[in-house]
């Protein structure tokens, strides 16, 4: 079956860290674009960040410089390390395939359960 | 960044009735655009990818239309597993930015 399962999501204190991860099953995350949307409480869908097949990475403006993105291929395993939080980055967090349906029209088409994460002291 | 937006904010509908949603984007995507149902507490669902392909499994009740900057989600009998937030999000460039939401409940 394919399927994203999130974990490491909690409580961290604003400046503080947290490390999510999204173990995948029924598919290979090297070969495919890895992403991580979040959804603050009550909020819509914000884009995070991309990991390209390739190795390439992209950020939200929101988080570039203390997010980054990476991948464990032995593991078949996607992180979202995050650093110097805020409490806006409050949300639960998904993980999320971008499949390329074809001529580079992609899509989220396979998403985890979501974790979530709360910055607060 | 592409802005997305979406109207209306929020619509009553009916078992049956024909559902219209519409989103706009802040400059031309081509048929980049893809739909997204979401209920709550759960991960959204893809619906539709590249305008008006509807994804493996989704009913055909779902529609999508456009080009350019504006585009149509139609629901062409609502049913009562239809009631959701949906959203457009476009996949022409980073940030792959989504449109507000428009929640559809029963009237």
């Amino acid at each position: 079956e394919v399927q994203l399962v999130e974990s490491g999501g909690g409580l961290v204190q604003p400046g503080g860290s947290l490390r999510l991860s999204c173990a995948a099953s029924g598919f290979t995350v090297s070969s495919n674009y890895m992403n991580w949307v979040r959804q603050a409480p009550g909020k819509g869908l914000e884009w995070v960040s991309i990991l390209y097949s390739g190795g390439n990475t992209y950020y939200a403006d929101s988080v570039k410089g203390r997010f980054t993105i990476s991948r464990d291929n032995s593991k078949n395993t996607v992180y979202l390390q995050m650093n110097s939080v805020r409490a806006e980055d409050t949300a639960v967090y998904y993980c999320a395939r971008k499949q390329d349906f074809y001529r580079n029209h992609d899509a989220f088409d396979i998403w985890g359960q979501g974790t979530m994460v709360t910055v607060s002291s | 960044d592409i802005q997305m937006t979406q109207s209306p904010f929020s619509l009553s509908a009916s078992v049956g009735d024909r559902v219209t949603i519409t989103c706009r984007a802040s400059q031309s995507i081509t048929q980049y655009l893809n739909w997204y149902q979401q209920k709550a507490g759960k991960a959204p669902k893809l619906l539709i990818y590249a305008a008006s392909t509807l994804h493996t499994g989704v009913p055909s009740r779902f529609s999508g239309s456009g080009s350019g900057t504006d585009f149509t989600l139609t629901i062409s009998s609502l049913q009562s597993e239809d009631f959701a937030t949906y959203y457009c999000q476009q996949s022409y460039s980073t940030p792959f930015t989504f449109g507000p939401g428009t929640k559809v409940d029963i009237k």
